[in-house]
């Protein structure tokens, strides 16, 4: 069965650096998402991509956040300086197409920043 | 941004009993999916409800969406010790032209066998 990927699966990283989250969505669908979920806590949207350019975003996703689609398979999420408080499990997500609102998720990449 | 208030946040039941666990937004929806989260893992899809006052049901749990479009509930039968985990409601929003969902703040359940 289609299944979302995200590599990889824990991530630790010094505050100030940079990191990229990868996903592989599952193919044929269209929309692509970027949430997290900071520790028992909800899960909070982050940004939508549709067509190659973002079609909506969060307050969370400040200038300091990029997504990009570069081949047509992996969709990344890049923070450029990372902060103690980004620590979260992200998750990606995918969708067939407009009309199909169900949305899959990948299993997460916990981003622990130190 | 649009809430979704789910109740109870916790709850904690012996195996056997029934539960219902509920979804509330003063928002109306395109559609509401249910997922249900393990630790340390992504939400999984149970259910995708779409018209007003649509009932699913899944083995044991029933879905219903609200007549207006703005509320879900799930209830589950003889609950089961597979069936703890995180609860999520997720609403598709008419106003963003379904392009995002809305999480719901979680229903954390826990089956005592």
């Amino acid at each position: 069965e289609p299944e979302v990927t995200q590599t990889p699966s824990h991530q630790v990283t010094q505050m100030g650096q940079e990191v990229i989250l990868r996903c592989v969505p599952i193919s044929n669908h269209l929309y692509f998402y970027w949430y997290r979920q900071i520790l028992g806590q909800k899960v909070e949207f982050l940004v939508s991509f549709y067509n190659n350019e973002i079609s909506e975003k969060s307050e969370i996703f400040d200038d300091q956040f990029s997504v990009e689609r570069p081949d047509g398979s992996n969709f990344t999420l890049k923070i450029r300086s990372t902060k103690l408080e980004d620590s979260a499990m992200y998750f990606c997500a995918s969708r067939p197409d407009r009309t199909n609102t169900e949305a899959f998720f990948g299993q997460g990449t916990r981003l622990t920043v130190v | 941004t649009q809430l979704l208030e789910q109740s109870p946040q916790f709850l904690s039941i012996q195996e056997g009993e029934n539960l219902t666990v509920y979804c509330n937004s003063s928002s109306v929806f395109s559609s509401l999916q249910w997922y249900r989260q393990e630790p340390g893992e992504g939400p999984v899809l149970l259910v995708t409800v779409v018209t007003g006052g649509e009932v699913k049901k899944l083995k044991r749990l029933t879905f219903q969406f609200g007549d207006a479009r703005k509320d879900s509930s799930l209830h589950i039968t003889a609950a089961q010790p597979g069936d703890t985990g995180l609860y999520l409601c997720a609403g598709a929003s008419l106003q963003t032209g379904a392009n995002n969902l809305f999480f719901g703040t979680g229903t954390r359940l826990t089956v005592i066998p």
